[in-house]
C-alpha cells in the first residue's frame, strides 16, 4: 500500500524567505513522486516530478525537490519566495509496477508575508 | 495540444436533482481520474477509467454515483439524487499509461 504524508497544513513565509514543504511517503516498492499546485479556483498543475534517475528534481518557477530514500522524504524546496508562490502545494505518489493510481497527500496551503 | 478540459466549470442543482460532470481527457491519453475536493480538505480519488473499463472505483459512494468513459466521448460523473454534502469541486485527471496526470480546472457543484 501507499500513502503521503504533507506535514503542515499551513505554512507562513516572509517573501524572499527558503520555502520548505514537507512530504513523506510510504511505498512498497520504488515509487514514482510529484509536487502539484492549486491556486484558488483552478485545477492542479504539475510543477516537479520524480521518476528515476536523478535524485535531486528541478521544477517550474524556482521549484526544486530531493528524492531521500532513506528517508522516505521527497520535500520541496524554494530558495527565496515570492508573493506569487502563495496557493496550495500537494504531493502525491504513484505505484509504477502496480498502475496508475496517484495517492495525494492532504495538502500544505502556503502563505507568503510581504 | 489542449489539456484537459472540463465542464460545465459551475454546476448548481436542486437536492435530488441529476448532476452530470464532463471531462475530455487530453489527446493521446487513454486514463482518466477522477477526485473530489471538499472545502478545506485534500483531494479524494474517487475513480480511475480506461476507455470502456472502471478500473479502480474504490473511492466511489456506494450509492448515487457513477462513473463511464465511452468508446467515443468525454467521461461523465454522474451524481443521482443529489445532497448538500455533494457540494464540492470535481476535478478530472488524464495520463499516458504510467504517466503523470494532468488535471482540468475543475467543475464546482453547489447543492442548494
Amino acid at each position: 500500500a501507499q500513502s503521503v504524508t504533507q506535514l503542515g497544513s499551513h505554512v507562513s513565509v516572509s517573501e524572499g524567505a527558503l520555502v520548505l514543504l514537507r512530504c513523506n511517503y510510504s511505498s512498497s516498492v520504488p515509487p514514482y513522486l510529484f509536487w502539484y499546485v492549486q491556486y484558488p479556483n483552478q485545477g492542479l498543475q504539475l510543477l516537479l516530478k520524480y521518476t528515476t534517475g536523478a535524485t535531486l528534481v528541478k521544477g517550474i518557477n524556482g521549484f526544486e525537490a530531493e528524492f531521500k530514500k532513506s528517508e522516505t522524504s521527497f520535500h520541496l524546496t524554494k530558495p527565496s519566495a515570492h508573493m506569487s508562490d502563495a496557493a496550495e502545494y500537494f504531493c502525491a505518489v504513484s505505484n509504477p509496477d502496480t498502475g496508475n493510481q496517484f495517492y495525494f497527500g492532504t495538502g500544505t496551503s502556503l502563505t507568503v508575508i510581504p | 495540444n489542449a489539456g484537459v478540459m472540463q465542464n460545465p466549470r459551475h454546476l448548481v442543482r436542486r437536492r435530488g436533482q441529476e448532476a452530470r460532470l464532463r471531462c475530455s481527457p487530453m489527446k493521446g491519453h487513454s486514463h482518466v481520474y477522477w477526485y473530489r475536493q471538499l472545502p478545506e480538505e485534500g483531494l479524494k480519488f474517487m475513480v480511475y477509467l480506461q476507455k470502456e473499463n472502471i478500473i479502480d472505483e474504490s473511492g466511489m459512494p456506494k450509492e448515487r454515483f457513477s462513473a463511464e468513459f465511452p468508446k467515443e466521448g468525454p467521461s461523465i460523473l454522474r451524481i443521482q439524487q443529489v445532497v448538500r454534502g455533494d457540494s464540492a469541486a470535481y476535478f478530472c485527471a488524464s495520463s499516458p499509461p504510467g504517466r503523470e496526470q494532468y488535471f482540468g480546472p475543475g467543475t464546482r457543484l453547489t447543492v442548494t
